[in-house]
This record gives structure tokens, sequence and C-alpha cells, in this order.
């Protein structure tokens, strides 16, 4: 059954504490691996896309990486502002087109 | 500005009262969805549509309708409302279905 499955659900860091976030997936043919940020009341923001195991993106503090299992949201040195819910989503292919499957979420609070 | 819109941002309702939550998208999107969010279940494709022609369901389409008469719009239709469909809906674009998403601002609907 294809799955996407995020840890940790909440994570608290001080600011400066670096760590990561982990999405592990189950859809077979990967047709790309996507990172969303989500502030509380408001829609998801696009991230990073990842297509193949080895890739590796960069945003700011941000560093998303892939394996053929799962994938990693790494953030070095966070500030406050980065306290939101992270999310990861796979698309998934049926009889007409692509479906998305989203993780639950990690929420990150960072703390001053 | 490139964005996705939607409306109401906030509705309250009765059981079995029919309402509609339009979706608009200017940016020559061909790929829309709709999709709810519910505490401890994240987000939830609820239809999909490839473009104008094929639109098709979700993880959880029992009690929605939509329609895609045109690129631009795509509103979803809830015929007769249930208090199990109080929640956090969210309407997104993407170039393709292999592309990121755009989510719009969500609405929030109350199902007395």
């Amino acid at each position: 059954e294809d799955q996407v499955t995020q840890s940790p659900e909440a994570l608290r860091l001080q600011e400066g504490e670096s760590s990561s976030l982990n999405c592990s997936y189950t859809v077979s043919g990967l047709r790309g691996l996507f990172w969303y940020r989500q502030d509380p009341g408001k829609g998801p923001e696009f991230l990073f896309t990842l297509y193949s195991a080895g890739e590796e993106k960069e945003k700011e503090r941000l560093k998303a990486t892939l394996t053929k299992k799962e994938s990693f949201l790494h953030i070095t040195a966070p500030k406050p502002e980065d306290s939101a819910t992270y999310l990861c989503a796979v698309p998934r292919s049926s009889n007409t087109g692509n479906q998305f499957y989203f993780g639950t979420g990690t929420s990150l609070t960072v703390i001053p | 500005e490139a964005q996705v819109t939607q409306n109401p941002r906030y509705l309250i309702t009765v059981t079995g009262k029919k309402l509609t939550v339009t979706c608009s998208q200017n940016m020559n999107h061909e790929y829309m969805s709709w999709y709810r969010q519910d505490p401890g279940l994240g987000l939830r494709q609820i239809y999909y549509s490839m473009n104008v022609e094929v639109t098709d369901k979700g993880d959880v389409p029992e009690g929605y309708k939509v329609s895609r008469k045109e690129k631009r719009n795509f509103p979803l239709i809830l015929e007769s409302p249930s208090p199990n469909q109080t929640s956090l809906y969210f309407c997104a674009s993407s170039l393709s279905s292999v592309n990121e998403q755009f989510f719009g601002p969500g609405t929030r609907l109350t199902v007395l």
C-alpha cells in the first residue's frame, strides 16, 4: 500500500540547534517528492522537489535530500521564524492521472 | 500577482444546506485539486482535475462534487453538508500533475 510517513510529529529546538525531519515513502515509481512549509491557518507553501535518489536541494537554512526510501529535511542553525509545520508529498499514478499523498507533517517550534 | 483564490474564507452552515466553495487560479495551470485538512489526518485529496476534460476522485470524495468547466475555476460543491465535513479546505493548482502545487488561503467550514 502506498504510504507517506513523517517523523517526528513534533520537534522543539533551541535557536541554532540543527536537526533533521524525516519523510519515508512506499510509493512505487517515484515521480517526485515535494516538501512544503505550512504556517498556522495558511495554505502550504512550496519548498523543494526532489526527483532521484542522491539529489539534494538547499534554500537558506534548509536542505532536502532523497534516498530510495526516504527524504530528509535538514535544518541548520534554525531561527524562530522557521517555526512551522513541514509537509512532504508524493504523486501516485492513478487511472486518470496523478493523485497526491501528503504526510501528516512535522510541527517544528524553534525557541529563542 | 500569481495566485489561487478561494471564497468564502469562513463559512458556518447547517446540515443539508447546499453550498459551493469557489476556487480560481490565474496562472494558466492545467492541474487543480481540492484537499481537506483535519487534525491528526493531514491533507487528504478530495478531487483532482488533470485538465478541463479529466476530473477524478481522490481519497475522500464522498459527499463532494466538483466541476471544471473552464481552466481557471474549480468549484467544490457540497450538496447536503453534514457535520463530519467540518474541516479546513484548500484548493491548489499546478502546471501539471508532477509540478509543485500552489495553494489557496483555505476555507474554514463548520457544519452544525
